[in-house]
């Protein structure tokens, strides 16, 4: 089943606790993004990647970090979460940045205490 | 001014309704525009996409362009209970320098038995 997977769905952590979230996709995807959803600011682009070790910044890119060591995996790193970091995240992936279909992951609820 | 922009709702309407759902937007030069529907607690998925002026059609849905008024709608017809859920609009401009999909906030959708 072609699919975009994350990992946790859920996760509480204290400020300053460094995390990952994990974002994987099995459809060969060349394009894979990072969202973060808050109420009344809707979905805001974190970071992007075109391919394998090509990442540029998306809108709100300030105390993330990601990588693409593998076309598959496009990991959400979080060195030192800060409350305002409490969000709804979702990793997308589509064939080509110019495709107009993205799939999106279940998305990771996060809660910085 | 928002890049795009939407009424957050809740639009209610009864069962077998029309269900209208519009968006506005700022970038004179955005080419593709997007319909994302997200039921609550999931994340978003594709339901239409339009690129010319004028009406597309696709089963229940309609999606309308006006590039001129810079405006786009999308019309539910015979709105089941199952299509309450936030709608959010999307729109791109390839040629820009961001070249990325701007998402607005949402309109949320009740459609009442």
């Amino acid at each position: 089943e072609a699919q975009v997977t994350q990992n946790p769905r859920y996760l509480i952590t204290v400020t300053g606790k460094k995390l990952t979230v994990t974002c994987s996709q099995n459809m060969n995807h060349e394009y894979m993004s990072w969202y973060r959803q808050d109420p009344g600011l809707g979905l805001r682009q974190i970071y992007y990647s075109m391919n394998v070790e090509v990442t540029d910044k998306g809108d709100v890119p300030e105390g993330y970090k990601v990588s693409r060591k593998e076309k598959r995996n496009f990991p959400l790193i979080l060195e030192s979460p800060s409350p305002n970091q409490t969000s709804l995240y979702f990793c997308a992936s589509s064939l080509r940045r110019s495709s107009y279909e993205q799939y999106f992951g279940p998305g990771t609820r996060l809660t910085v205490t | 001014q928002k890049e795009v922009e939407q009424n957050s709702g809740p639009l209610s309407v009864p069962e077998g309704a029309i269900a209208s759902l519009n968006c506005t937007y700022s970038d004179r030069g955005s080419q593709s525009f997007f319909w994302y529907r997200q039921y609550s607690g999931k994340s978003p998925e594709l339901i239409m996409f339009i690129y010319s002026n004028g009406d597309k059609e696709d089963g229940r849905f309609t999606a309308q362009l006006n590039k001129a008024s810079q405006y786009v709608s999308l019309l539910i017809r015979d709105s089941q209970p199952s299509d309450s859920a936030t709608y959010l609009c999307a729109v791109v401009n390839y040629g820009g320098a961001t070249n990325k999909l701007i998402f607005g906030t949402g309109t949320l959708l009740a459609v009442q038995p």
